[in-house]
């Protein structure tokens, strides 16, 4: 399918906010997920937003969504080293069943 | 407790020899999925199944083989193995239900092949 795109690397430090944004293909996506994936792991699913949504939060996360732009954005507040690891958005696709559309996945790496 | 399981997480192999690669999970999710994951690719699906005995093609099926002939596994065969399938490999299985959205990740097979 279509690239559901993300900036690959992001850097903060510990205590700032990080927000890591998406742009994803399909108009008629239902749902749009973020994954975190630690080293050596596989995937979490850490949260979804449906699609007549605007905003998500749950904890730390707040999940943005702009459906005119078909931006998806994952702000984590108050961020920590164990939040260091690999973020995936993705969008579900009505081609067929449940298949999912990933980005390649943004790099957040989180300093002392 | 929930979990998806594969098996093996480690495998070197040569071109040409058959391998099957298992998952299974223990929540009862009629979804299953199989994604390959490499460098600069991201996250690509390769089968899924939707229900025991229906499957079908993702977005990169050449060179494998799926199975569903239970609710709970869902091998991932390949035939013939190339260099090019060198890749981490993910299982998924999934549940939509009533607005809720389920769903579980294997710990990944990382497959060499020479």
């Amino acid at each position: 399918g279509e690239d559901v795109e993300q900036s690959l690397f992001l850097s903060v430090r510990e205590g700032d906010s990080s927000v890591i944004n998406c742009t994803y293909t399909d108009s008629s996506s239902t749902y749009l997920y973020w994954y975190k994936q630690e080293p050596g792991a596989g995937l979490q699913l850490l949260t979804y937003i449906f699609s007549n949504m605007d905003m998500k939060q749950d904890q730390r996360l707040t999940v943005l969504l702009n459906k005119k732009d078909k931006h998806l954005s994952l702000r984590i507040a108050d961020t920590q080293t164990g939040d260091s690891a690999i973020y995936f958005c993705a969008e579900d696709t009505t081609n067929s069943g449940y298949a999912l559309n990933f980005g390649k996945g943004t790099s957040l790496l989180v300093t002392p | 407790e929930a979990q998806v399981t594969q098996n093996p997480r480690y495998l070197i192999t040569v071109t040409g020899k058959k391998l099957t690669v298992t998952c299974s999970q223990n929540m009862n999710h009629e979804y299953m999925s199989w994604y390959r994951q490499d460098p600069g690719l991201g996250l690509r699906q390769i089968y899924y199944s939707m229900n025991v005995e229906v499957t079908d093609k993702g977005d990169v099926p050449e060179g494998y083989k799926v199975s569903r002939k239970e609710k709970r596994n869902f091998p991932l065969i390949l035939e013939s193995p190339s260099p090019n399938q060198t890749s981490l490999y993910f299982c998924a299985s999934r549940k939509v239900d009533a607005g809720t959205d389920t769903q579980y990740f294997g710990p990944g097979t990382r497959l060499t092949v020479l």
